[in-house]
């Protein structure tokens, strides 16, 4: 079965600073991985996706992923945060057996002036 | 493009009673997906639907949850009776194809 997961429940970066969210993930065959944000109060908005081609992924507001198969890992990523992205990060799997998504635990990220 | 929209934003009830939550899918988005988030879940695929006809049901708690989807823009999920353990934040999301999900803003259901 795929699953992915998030093994951090918060990270907390100063403005400026770049910023890593982890995602490693385990799948039958290959993976489509996707990372989604959450602000309060609303739903999740799609940041990108990896599907195949280059293992650099970029995405929505600056942010960009990185795939790697040895280490089944899909880190997001971004040079420099800014307070704006203080958020709820979800890494996603898509089911290649029914096509849904798969979603992490979610990992809160604090970005401080 | 107004997006998906969820109706009602929150809704407060008694144990017991019927709930019934409604979602207007993105026009022309033939895949529409129901989700429900909690502390301690996270988020759980309840139930989704593709051209109109339920795929995977198998997350749907109990039989006191059902799903319909009676045309390409209209979908409701229905608890009944509620508990109070079915509070959570539900959301409704749809795509064409193998494009991205788009999420609507959630229904906040509290049952006390």
């Amino acid at each position: 079965a795929q699953s992915v997961a998030q093994p951090e429940d918060q990270v907390n970066v100063a403005e400026g600073n770049p910023l890593t969210v982890k995602c490693t993930y385990s799948v039958s065959g290959n993976p489509y991985l996707f990372w989604y944000v959450q602000y309060p109060n609303r739903g999740l908005q799609f940041l990108l996706k990896y599907i195949t081609g280059d293992n650099l992924v970029k995405g929505s507001y600056g942010f960009e992923a990185e795939f790697n198969k040895s280490q089944t890992s899909f880190h997001l990523k971004k040079p420099s945060a800014l307070v704006s992205d203080s958020a709820l990060y979800f890494c996603a799997v898509r089911d290649t057996g029914q096509g849904n998504l798969i979603f992490g635990k979610g990992t809160k990220l604090s970005v401080k002036p | 493009d107004a997006g998906v929209i969820q109706s009602p934003r929150h809704e407060v009830t008694e144990m017991g009673q019927e709930v019934t939550l409604r979602c207007k899918p993105i026009s022309g988005h033939n895949s529409l997906f129901w989700y429900r988030q909690t502390m301690m879940r996270g988020l759980e695929l309840l139930i989704y639907f593709n051209n109109n006809v339920p795929i995977d049901d198998s997350g749907m708690p109990e039989d006191r949850f059902s799903a319909k989807m009676p045309n390409a823009s209209f979908s409701t999920l229905k608890i009944q009776p509620s508990e109070p353990r079915d509070s959570a934040v539900y959301f409704c999301a749809s795509r064409q194809g193998d494009s991205p999900l788009h999420f609507g803003n959630g229904t906040r259901l509290t049952v006390t």
